[in-house]
């Protein structure tokens, strides 16, 4: 089974900050990979997929880098609406795990 | 407007059985993958299950497989998670969740918003 490896699992950051998040593939994913957001009390949202495809809406501040099997969102200058947890998601091969989450809170 | 609503979620005891429901509007439902996807109390997103266009493929959680099974009514626009030999562990909120695309490989775009599952004795 592939294993998704997601750092850190808690961040506090300002408004303004530059954040970064990743999520490490035990193997390789190609682009099968999403990332979504989830604000407290709502459903999941999905904000990337194909690896770096944003979806309508998403705003530009949100972005995507990759090293081998490191994906990394980032988001260049944190808004208040920003604050929320994040999880990535591999769509290679079954189970489709997601990562353990990345909450981000305000400092 | 994509739509999805979930229904079906209840109290249940150990061993018992419950089937979820997941009514979609709003886009051409036989066109696209749907997906459970569950979180537990305070917990992380959880894969359950996944159900290709035509029903063809199917994929399940290995803590679930076995004990439950998705399927779909194209005619009526409808998911179903049949439930059986529930666990405590199976406590969650349920979301359903619409594919990008007709196999089980794309990623969720649009999601209902759950139905809880509780499972005590």
């Amino acid at each position: 089974d592939i294993q998704l490896t997601q750092s850190p699992s808690f961040l506090s950051a300002s408004v303004g900050d530059r954040v970064t998040i990743t999520c490490r593939a035990s193997q390789d994913i190609n682009n099968y990979f999403a990332w979504y957001q989830q604000r407290p009390g709502k459903a999941p949202k999905l904000l990337i997929y194909g690896a770096s495809t944003l979806p309508g809406g998403v705003p530009s501040r949100f972005s995507v880098s990759r090293s081998g099997g490191d994906f990394s969102l980032i988001i260049s200058s944190l808004q208040p609406e920003d604050f929320a947890t994040y999880y990535c998601q591999q769509l290679k091969n079954y189970p489709l795990v997601f990562g353990g989450g990345t909450k981000v809170e305000i400092k | 407007e994509v739509q999805l609503v979930e229904s079906g979620g209840e109290w249940a005891q150990p061993g018992r059985s419950l089937r979820l429901s997941c009514a979609a509007s709003g886009f051409i439902f036989d066109d696209y993958a749907l997906h459970w996807v569950r979180q537990a109390p305070g917990k992380g997103l959880e894969w359950v299950a996944s159900i290709s266009w035509n029903s063809g493929a199917r994929g399940y959680a290995d803590t679930v497989r076995g004990r439950f099974a998705v399927s779909r009514d194209n005619a009526k626009n409808a998911l179903y998670l049949q439930m059986d030999s529930l666990r405590e562990e199976d406590t969650a909120l349920y979301y359903c969740a619409k594919g990008g695309g007709s196999s089980t490989y794309y990623y969720y775009d649009s999601w209902g918003l759950g139905t809880l599952v509780t499972v005590s004795s």
